[in-house]
């Protein structure tokens, strides 16, 4: 089956740091690729998302390249902000399966 | 404006006692999902639906059931058989299931159990 991984958190970084947060998948067919972003007490909103290999998603200075040879799509940032603290979820979906996938979530916190 | 609502923001219920949750999109989504969100846990899927009349058990449906009768509403009911519903649920919908898409979320509904 399809699964995704994402990098163990929390996350605490200083403001202007840069941002890597990573993602793994395993998929049986060729799946789209996203980030989403939740913040406490909200639902998910798409952050970015990628369709097929080597497409870069992007968005308010986040990006993340789709890597087949390496199942991954890590989301990155050069400068994050206090505002960017949020829970980040990757996920996939798979057009064989029916429905999308989710990692654990990611928890960033900023500091000033 | 499109998009997706859920009622109530907050919902307590008695222990024993079945809740329905609510969910309306007007997007025009042939899809819906519902998940469930634990404090500090991911998105465990519930249940889903690809079309109208038609659903699937997602992940941990024991306890839960649905009904699909509008393409706009997907409601939830949260059954006594549930052992431990204190949680987050979110409901989502896409154009279609599973294909190249993203999801779109509500804002989400915390139910208690008292």
């Amino acid at each position: 089956g399809n699964s995704v991984t994402q990098m163990e958190g929390p996350v605490t970084l200083s403001e202007e740091a840069f941002l890597t947060i990573n993602c793994t998948y395993t998929a049986t067919g060729y799946p789209s690729l996203f980030w989403y972003v939740q913040y406490p007490g909200e639902g998910l909103q798409l952050l970015l998302k990628a369709t097929k290999a080597d497409d870069k998603g992007s968005n308010k200075g986040f990006e993340a390249t789709y890597r087949k040879e390496t199942t991954s799509f890590h989301l990155e940032k050069g400068s994050v902000q206090v505002s960017d603290s949020a829970v980040y979820f990757c996920a996939l979906s798979d057009p064989n399966a029916g429905k999308s996938t989710f990692g654990d979530g990611t928890t960033l916190t900023v500091k000033p | 404006d499109g998009g997706i609502t859920q009622s109530p923001k907050y919902l307590f219920r008695k222990e024993g006692q079945n809740v329905t949750l609510s969910c309306e999109q007007n997007l025009n989504h042939d899809a819906m999902y519902w998940y469930r969100q634990d404090p500090g846990q991911g998105l465990r899927l519930i249940y889903y639906s690809q079309i109208v009349n038609d659903f699937q058990k997602g992940d941990i449906a024991e306890g839960y059931s649905v009904s699909r009768e509008k393409k706009e509403s997907f409601p939830l009911t949260v059954t006594s058989a549930q052992k431990n519903p204190t949680a987050f649920y979110l409901c989502a919908s896409s154009t279609e299931a599973g294909r190249y898409n993203e999801q779109f979320f509500g804002p989400g509904t915390r139910l208690t159990v008292l």
